[in-house]
């Protein structure tokens, strides 16, 4: 069966400090990969997707993702973290035909000043 | 820029009651989507409608949840009888074909 595993459910780094959130996926046929970020009370948003081609995607506010298949991740990472990037965040696979989205149970992300 | 949108956005009911809720996608949007987010945990799939077809429902959309999109617009899914598990976001969320899902903000409802 499909699914997503997101290992650390709280991380905390300090402002200015690099990022990454770990991702991993099951999914047997090409993936289609996507990170959102909720703020909270908040619905989501977009950060970046892979579907094909370079395995390294930029996404807004300065996040990128690398996907490598022999790993089956696809890690967000972020050089310098601001206060503003405190969320939670959740990768998701495309699925079910590609269909709908089957999410991690997310990472939920503090920054200290 | 007119986003997907979600109403209400707070919703509070006595354990019995029916809820309606409704989402406007994205104009463009042909598919639309409804997920369930408790806490703690990721949204999870509800069911999509491309146009106004439903095309699947997962096995969480008990008999007391039916989501309907008329006019291939807007959809409403609706609570018959609450019960305190029903508590809960739901969230809607659009895309062309197989595109890019875009969420709506959406309806959180706590059951008492």
């Amino acid at each position: 069966a499909q699914s997503v595993t997101q290992p650390d459910i709280h991380i905390t780094v300090s402002e200015g400090a690099s990022l990454e959130l770990r991702c991993n996926y099951s999914y047997g046929a090409t993936p289609y990969l996507f990170w959102y970020v909720q703020s909270p009370g908040q619905g989501l948003q977009l950060l970046l997707k892979y579907f094909s081609g370079d395995t390294l995607v930029q996404g807004i506010k300065g996040f990128e993702a690398e996907f490598k298949r022999s790993q089956s991740s696809f890690n967000l990472r972020k050089p310098s973290v601001h206060w503003s990037d405190a969320a939670e965040y959740f990768c998701a696979v495309l699925s079910g035909g590609y269909n709908k989205l089957i999410f991690g149970a997310g990472t939920r992300l503090a920054v200290h000043p | 820029d007119t986003g997907v949108s979600q109403d209400p956005r707070h919703k509070i009911t006595k354990r019995g009651q029916n809820v309606t809720f409704r989402c406007d996608p994205i104009s463009e949007h042909n598919r639309l989507y409804w997920y369930r987010q408790t806490l703690g945990q990721g949204p999870e799939f509800l069911t999509y409608f491309q146009n106004e077809a439903q095309l699947e429902k997962s096995r969480l959309l008990s008999d007391r949840f039916s989501a309907e999109r008329p006019k291939g617009s807007f959809s409403t899914l609706e609570i018959q009888r609450t019960e305190q598990g029903d508590s809960a976001m739901y969230l809607c969320a659009s895309s062309f074909g197989q595109e890019t899902q875009y969420f709506g903000p959406g309806t959180r409802l706590l059951v008492l």
